[in-house]
């Protein structure tokens, strides 16, 4: 079954400067890449999503790239501030079925003032 | 917009008890899921259903069972809750092109 990596755990950033997330995943079948935030004692939100024909999406200053050949896909916030403070989530799914996700084991973002 | 409501947002029971998270979504979705949460380890499927009464086995199934006899409504079951179940559990809801929708949780603690 499909397995997904996410690296780093923590990741600390001056407000202003930008965050990069990375996330790698085993099944080449997989074609639906979600991002999901989670702020503290709240429930994960969908940020921003990826589907395998288009290799980078945008939306503001939330960007999310993905390489199939090497089974990877990254989040990229820029002009970061410290309400982005949250843990991140990346998750693989086949979108066949029941389109169940896989989910990375998260990266906790924290932006210093 | 989609709501999916967790009916308890704590829980305190005892190892050896029955246990019953339940789940309700309001759009008629066919598609629902059960993970827990745990640090470090991320969100792990526990079960998930695709239809009324049908059910699948995640990749940690062990000590749990599910129950879906009305659509809107997914429950899950710890048969008899150990200490190792002491989690945080997310019911989500599948939103047809828009990934899924969350519910609160319930954090449950085994003492």
């Amino acid at each position: 079954g499909e397995n997904v990596e996410q690296h780093p755990s923590t990741l600390s950033v001056q407000e202003g400067d930008s965050a990069v997330i990375k996330c790698t995943y085993s099944d080449s079948a997989s074609n639906y890449f979600p991002w999901y935030k989670q702020e503290l004692g709240k429930r994960p939100q969908l940020i921003i999503d990826i589907r395998s024909n288009v290799g980078e999406k945008k939306d503001q200053r939330i960007a999310v790239t993905l390489n199939k050949t090497a089974k990877h896909f990254s989040l990229h916030i820029t002009e970061t501030q410290p309400e982005d403070s949250a843990v991140y989530f990346c998750a693989a799914s086949d979108q066949e079925g029941a389109q169940k996700l896989v989910f990375g084991q998260g990266t906790r973002l924290t932006i210093n003032p | 917009d989609v709501k999916v409501t967790q009916s308890s947002r704590y829980l305190v029971k005892r190892t050896g008890e029955k246990v019953f998270l339940e789940c309700v979504q309001d759009m008629d979705h066919e598609n629902m899921f059960w993970y827990r949460q745990d640090p470090g380890l991320g969100l792990r499927l526990i079960y998930f259903s695709y239809d009324v009464k049908m059910k699948e086995k995640g990749d940690i199934p062990e000590g749990y069972s599910v129950s879906r006899e009305k659509k809107e409504r997914f429950s899950l079951i710890l048969e008899s809750a150990s200490t190792n179940q002491t989690s945080m559990y997310l019911c989500a809801s599948l939103t047809a092109g828009n990934g899924y929708t969350f519910g609160s949780g319930t954090r449950l603690t085994v003492v």
